[in-house]
């Protein structure tokens, strides 16, 4: 069956301008999450979406970054006001159940570059 | 903040070669161990995920072990192949209000010379 799939593969924005990354995970998966990995750093969680539940939000590092999952699927996470700090590869991951002892299947990631 | 560390950074095996590497995490609020495989251009791959003390796993030539009682993870992989060449990520979570929450070690990359 399909995987984890994210959009775009690659962006590439100016500084100060919002984006808009998309993660639609594998269907029937009820947990989705939120990753990123900066050059030289290993995987930062951002946030964590189960169920109907209030998300997780505690990994989002400023008010800047937002996200949302509408109907139980689809994830979008928004970035206002782009920094450079900002580029790192953003990685969306869902499991079957919420969990910490359910495997998380990754998608392949947006490669955000910001000028 | 939760340190979670893997040793080695990186490490050149021959084909053939057995390796294994470590991963570290907090010895207390321990709810689960995750190991995934991040190959270039790809996405990061579920390995295993351990959530009892002795447990020992395996999927093929690839096998892990837990305790939890001292905070480690031994990653083994026996006749090592080209096509292991990797970065292995380790994750740690501590449940309770940290729930789904998994907090990554900065990997060991493997590189696996023909």
């Amino acid at each position: 069956g399909a995987g984890v799939s994210q959009s775009p593969s690659n962006k590439v924005t100016e500084k100060g301008k919002d984006v808009e990354l998309r993660c639609d995970p594998i269907s029937g998966h009820t947990a989705l999450y939120w990753y990123r990995q900066s050059l030289g750093q290993g995987l930062e969680f951002l946030i964590y979406f189960q169920g109907n539940s209030a998300p997780d939000k505690s990994g989002l590092p400023s008010d800047r970054f937002s996200a949302e999952r509408t109907g139980g699927s689809v994830s979008t996470l928004t970035i206002q006001r782009t920094q450079q700090e900002d580029s790192a590869v953003y990685l969306c991951a869902s499991s079957l159940k919420p969990g910490s002892n359910q495997p998380q299947h990754f998608g392949d990631g947006t490669r955000l570059s910001i000028l | 903040i939760l340190n979670v560390e893997q040793s080695p950074q990186s490490l050149h095996v021959q084909e053939g070669d057995s390796t294994n590497f470590t991963c570290s995490f907090p010895s207390s609020n321990f709810y689960a161990l995750h190991w995934y495989r991040w190959e270039t251009a790809k996405s990061p791959e579920a390995l295993f995920v351990m959530t009892l003390n002795g447990d020992e796993k395996k999927k093929g030539r690839i096998s892990a072990t837990l305790n939890t009682k001292e905070g480690y993870s031994y990653l083994y992989i026996k006749g090592s192949q080209p096509e292991d060449s990797a970065t292995y990520l380790c994750a740690f979570n501590a449940g309770g209000t940290s729930y789904g929450k998994l907090t990554f070690g900065q990997g060991t990359i493997l590189t696996v010379h023909p």
